[in-house]
């Protein structure tokens, strides 16, 4: 049973820190990866995909990395905004075995002004 | 293009009533999930569907059903609602493995 932690729960930072959020899987055998951003009382919106078979991606201060041996996938934010302030969950999906799209619990961050 | 519509947004129930949660999408996705969401719990999966036709049980499908009927809608049902079904609501859907996961506003669910 694939199951997706996330670490920190929570964090709080300065603005303009750079900060990594960590997210860790137990069944190497994905098809992909998601980080999605959620907004108090809001639905998710995806931030990054990465296919199992690349090792990281970019969009504008943000950049994902894959390693899918060690099961690991971080988040980096740079220089972050207030406006950063929101819950950051990954997710895998594994494609053709279950086809299951399995969250972890999620990072509540904090840009303190 | 209106994305992932889910209907209703909020509702209230009665212990031992019953209710359907509607998704739509627009996108032709093949992929559809219901979650819920609880405090401190994440997403968790309760059933999804693979095509038309098609469902399968997630993590937590006890005291839920669901049906595909149509590509663009899934329905998550409850028999008999119970306090522990107290949550928020998400439906996603996906076009394939290649693509992003959409997901909609959600649905606030309520048993008294």
């Amino acid at each position: 049973k694939q199951e997706v932690t996330q670490i920190p729960a929570a964090l709080s930072v300065p603005e303009g820190e750079n900060l990594v959020l960590n997210c860790s899987f137990t069944d190497s055998a994905i098809y992909n990866l998601q980080w999605f951003r959620q907004d108090p009382g809001k639905g998710l919106t995806s931030l990054l995909l990465i296919q199992s078979s690349q090792r990281e991606q970019t969009s504008g201060r943000l950049n994902a990395s894959l390693d899918k041996s060690s099961g690991r996938s971080t988040l980096y934010i740079a220089a972050s905004q207030p406006g950063d302030s929101a819950t950051y969950l990954c997710a895998v999906w594994d494609g053709g075995a279950t086809n299951k799209l399995i969250f972890g619990t999620g990072t509540l961050l904090a840009v303190q002004p | 293009n209106a994305g992932v519509t889910q209907t209703p947004k909020f509702r209230v129930l009665k212990t031992g009533q019953s209710m359907t949660l509607l998704c739509a999408q627009d996108m032709n996705h093949e992929y559809m999930y219901w979650y819920r969401q609880d405090p401190g719990m994440g997403l968790r999966l309760i059933h999804y569907s693979v095509g038309e036709g098609t469902t399968a049980k997630g993590e937590v499908p006890d005291g839920y059903n669901v049906s595909r009927l149509k590509k663009q809608n899934f329905l998550l049902g409850l028999e008999s609602a119970a306090p522990s079904q107290t949550s928020v609501y998400f439906c996603a859907s996906i076009y394939d493995g290649n693509t992003e996961a959409f997901f909609g506003q959600g649905t606030r669910l309520t048993v008294v």
